[in-house]
């Protein structure tokens, strides 16, 4: 049984551009999260999905960051015109439904602006 | 604002040793917690997930959970160096689904 599959692994991305992390959950998980880690920081949560529905956004930069978990498909986290500040690694998370005891990491994505 | 607190460390113990952990929490309704051990550059695993007062066990890593005062721990025991590794303790928030995290304790396990 494969575990969460993050992509790309490592990211380097130039001020300005448009970094897309992607997220798929362990087989039979429904829920997704992504949580950021910035360096020497802790980690912090910043969206909760289900498929076609952000459930809690709260943690999430009021610009430029976005999340979706279509029907078919990964999880996406999108960031538009990234800034120096965005270097971080970036990990998601799932947990199956009806069961909240139970959240496996990715290996998370290493997101580098240059 | 739920907080949760950890002594950064390092915690050094000598091989074989046991290594206690410990995370105190803000909140006095909190019921469960998740502890997560972390090595550098690479994602939290996940060790154990506690919701009563009192002790679980799981192989060599016992939890404990004090209500009454607020503090949750982590024992690890017959402690090896592959044990060394940055140890996370997580609070569950919003619906169980959202986690809020103390900084970690570091621990080294030395030969």
């Amino acid at each position: 049984n494969a575990g969460v599959m993050q992509n790309p692994r490592h990211l380097v991305r130039r001020r300005g551009q448009e970094a897309r992390l992607r997220c798929s959950p362990m087989k039979g998980h429904s829920h997704v999260y992504w949580y950021r880690q910035l360096p020497e920081e802790g980690l912090k949560f910043m969206v909760y999905l289900q498929k076609e529905n952000i459930i809690d956004e709260s943690g999430m930069p009021k610009e430029r960051f976005s999340a979706e978990f279509p029907k078919e498909g990964p999880s996406i986290l999108r960031i538009q015109q990234v800034v120096r500040g965005d270097s971080a690694a970036y990990f998601c998370a799932s947990s199956p439904t009806g069961k909240s005891d139970t959240i496996y990491f990715g290996e998370g994505s290493w997101l580098t602006v240059v | 604002q739920k907080e949760v607190e950890q002594n950064s460390g390092p915690l050094s113990v000598p091989e074989g040793a046991i290594a206690s952990l410990n995370c105190t929490y803000s909140d006095r309704g909190s019921q469960s917690f998740f502890w997560y051990r972390q090595y550098s550059g690479k994602s939290p695993e996940l060790i154990m997930f506690i919701y009563s007062n009192g002790d679980k066990e799981d192989g060599r890593f016992t939890a404990q959970l004090n209500k009454a005062s607020q503090y949750v721990s982590l024992l690890i025991r017959d402690s090896q160096p592959s044990d060394s590794a940055t140890y996370l303790c997580a609070l569950p928030a919003g619906n169980n689904r959202k986690l809020i995290w103390g900084l970690g304790t570091s621990l080294a396990v030395n030969p």
